[in-house]
């Protein structure tokens, strides 16, 4: 049974750029969360999806934004990259209503140069 | 917003012996969970052990154990029997059960404890 997969493992980008990154719930999820992890820093929440629709946000920018499919898959965009973007992205996943831990991904390596 | 801190950035434990990690937390809600993950290098976070903070009995997991104080507001992780593979960063998280409202889905991570496991 195929856990949180998150795609690319690592990515570099450009100042200004855009970027998405990919995620894909553990069989039997259909919740999705998006955590930044800076390094030397715990994941900070950025936000949850359920049936399509943004649930709950953190305190991040607009520039993040974020998308849910019918196969409860999910995307993370990020417009206008700043230096200060670079982190870990991690994805978690969890049935909806579940009061246990989240499963996590291995997470994206964004680079912005 | 509910803080946690991990005052610990550190710590160190020789294998087979005991280890304590330190974590606090600043809430005015009565119901929530906690949790302690663990990161290895591989990156993934990979739940430890979790605690409803109604239940006055601490969880245990095998060789982890935590010693919940909800009055001092204090979730420690006690790792027994150190092996080489527990070595990683642990974070522990706090998440309100606060669901109904749309703002208790969010887990408040920690600053992270760096664990050295010694042979």
């Amino acid at each position: 049974d195929a856990g949180v997969t998150q795609s690319p493992t690592h990515l570099i980008k450009t100042r200004g750029q855009q970027v998405t990154l990919r995620c894909s719930p553990k069989s039997g999820h259909d919740t999705v969360s998006w955590y930044q992890q800076a390094l030397g820093q715990g994941p900070q929440f950025i936000f949850q999806y359920y049936e399509e629709e943004e649930r709950q946000r953190g305190n991040f920018p607009d520039r993040f934004s974020g998308h849910q499919f019918p196969n409860y898959s999910s995307e993370l965009n990020v417009n206008a990259l700043l230096l200060g973007d670079s982190a870990l992205y991690l994805c978690a996943s969890s049935p909806v209503g579940s009061r246990d831990g989240y499963t996590f991904g291995s997470g994206t390596r964004l680079t912005v140069v | 917003a509910q803080t946690v801190t991990q005052s610990q950035p550190e710590m160190s434990v020789q294998e087979a012996e005991t280890v304590t990690l330190s974590c606090t937390y600043d809430t005015s809600e009565s119901d929530y969970y906690l949790f302690w993950y663990k990161q290895p290098p591989s990156r993934q976070m990979i739940l430890v052990i979790r605690q409803e903070a109604y239940k006055q009995q601490n969880a245990t997991e095998n060789r982890f154990s935590v010693n919940f104080q909800k009055a001092a507001k204090s979730f420690s992780l006690k790792i027994s029997d150190s092996q080489l593979g527990d070595a990683a960063m642990y974070f522990c998280a706090y998440r309100s059960d606060r669901g109904y409202s749309n703002s208790g889905y969010a887990l408040n991570f920690g600053k992270g404890t760096s664990l050295l496991v010694t042979p």
